[in-house]
């Protein structure tokens, strides 16, 4: 079946503009997870949704950074007037519920010059 | 302490040799474990999880210590292609997030 789909697959844009990364979860997965990857190191947690709940932001660095999941489906992570510290590979991963496996998309590679 | 630990490595090893990373978790009510593997410039891909009583899955064996809270990964006769970075992954309960460690990059040798 589809995987977690991630768009766009890479990103360059100026520092002070605005950009939008999309995920496509796996169909049925009540979690999504948003997660950045500077290069050479390890993952860092940005927010998690979960159902219905009221999301966990506990991770996004700063208020430049929102996302959204409209219908239980679809995620959106926005970064607002970005900077260059913001390049890294974002990640989306979705699970069937929170704590399980989770299965990851192909990451959107941000470049902000 | 950090929630999850790992050596970051490089374990440089030649083929065929035998391999074991350790990983250690804080939260001892922590209650599911699993190994993923990440390749350069790739997603993490789930390797295999984490049962109580050990697993085993061709080459590669994972155990759990609950008393000492850490989970092993052992690899048996190293293949070129299993270099990679290995990341210990914690359940800290039940519908919550996983924790991800920072992963041990493993580096298989002619």
């Amino acid at each position: 079946g589809a995987g977690v789909s991630q768009s766009p697959s890479n990103k360059v844009t100026e520092k002070g503009k605005d950009v939008e990364l999309r995920c496509d979860p796996i169909s049925g997965h009540t979690a999504l997870y948003w997660y950045r990857q500077s290069l050479g190191q390890g993952l860092e947690f940005l927010i998690y949704f979960q159902g219905n709940s009221a999301p966990d932001k506990s991770g996004l660095p700063s208020d430049r950074f929102s996302a959204e999941r409209t219908g239980g489906s679809v995620s959106t992570l926005t970064i607002q007037r970005t900077q260059q510290e913001d390049s890294a590979v974002y990640l989306c991963a979705s699970s069937l519920t929170g704590g399980n496996t989770q299965y990851f998309g192909p990451g959107t590679r941000l470049t902000v010059l | 302490r950090k929630e999850v630990e790992q050596d970051p490595g490089p374990f440089n090893v030649p083929e065929g040799a035998t391999v074991a990373f350790n990983c250690t978790y804080s939260n001892s009510a922590s209650q599911s474990f699993f190994w993923y593997r990440q390749d350069c410039r790739k997603e993490p891909k789930l390797l295999m999880s984490v049962y109580s009583s050990g697993n085993e899955d061709g080459r590669f064996t994972a155990q759990l210590n609950r008393a000492s809270q850490y989970i092993s990964l052992l690899i048996r006769d190293s293949k070129l292609s299993d270099s990679a970075t290995y990341l210990c992954v914690v359940n800290p309960g039940t519908a919550s997030k996983l924790t991800f460690g920072t992963g041990t990059r493993l580096q298989v040798t002619l």
